[in-house]
């Protein structure tokens, strides 16, 4: 099982470019979660997707930023016209249908990708 | 008042010590509970969930207080391999489906 992948693992733009990140979810998932962690702070959910789906996009940044879980292939986050302040490592994790009987829900992340705005 | 927060440490100790880290949350609503571990630019992986009756995985036990909305993580006989950052995580429904995750407790072991 290769788990959580995603590419690419480091990404740089200049300010304007637009960055995309994907993301593979472990065999058998099918939730995928992007999650944020800006330099010297803890993550942050950023959105909450099924294969087709947005479930929960609350933490989304209202604009430049979007998401989507297709039908085929990864899941992909893209950030439009970046800005120096997008510069973060961006998680992406995923998880099974969610079983009640067996306890709180866990999500295996992936290994990161670096993005850095110059 | 942040969601989540921890002492950022660093906490510095010896192998072979006992060290304890706290954590309080402030949405009362809060149902599921974990610890989980982030080294150095690397993604974080859970080393624990976190049951009301407390529980024990190996030299690693977890405590809950849902009234004083505390939550703790004890480190027995401290490896050199647990120097990490550990990261206080709750979620507002069991379903763990939007974690929210405090800024981390840095932990160094040394010889």
């Amino acid at each position: 099982n290769a788990g959580v992948m995603q590419n690419p693992r480091h990404l740089v733009r200049r300010r304007g470019q637009e960055a995309r990140l994907r993301c593979s979810p472990m065999k058998g998932h099918s939730h995928v979660y992007w999650y944020r962690q800006l330099p010297e702070e803890g993550l942050k959910f950023m959105v909450y997707l099924q294969k087709e789906n947005i479930i929960d996009e609350s933490g989304m940044p209202k604009e430049r930023f979007s998401a989507e879980f297709p039908k085929e292939g990864p899941s992909i986050l893209r950030i439009q016209q970046v800005v120096r302040g997008d510069s973060a490592a961006y998680f992406c994790a995923s998880s099974p249908v969610w079983d009640f009987s067996s306890g709180a829900n866990v999500l295996t992340f992936g290994a990161g990708s670096r993005l850095t705005v110059l | 008042r942040k969601e989540v927060e921890q002492d950022p440490g660093p906490f510095n100790v010896p192998e072979g010590a006992t060290v304890a880290f706290n954590c309080t949350y402030s949405n009362s609503a809060s149902q599921s509970f974990f610890w989980y571990r982030q080294d150095c630019r690397k993604e974080p992986k859970l080393l624990m969930s976190v049951y009301s009756s407390g529980n024990e995985d190996g030299r690693f036990t977890a405590q809950l207080n849902r009234a004083s909305q505390y939550i703790s993580l004890l480190i027995r006989d401290s490896k050199l391999s647990d120097s990490a950052t550990y990261l206080c995580v709750v979620s507002l429904n069991q379903a763990g489906t939007a974690l929210i995750f405090g800024k981390g407790t840095t932990l160094s072991v040394s010889s």
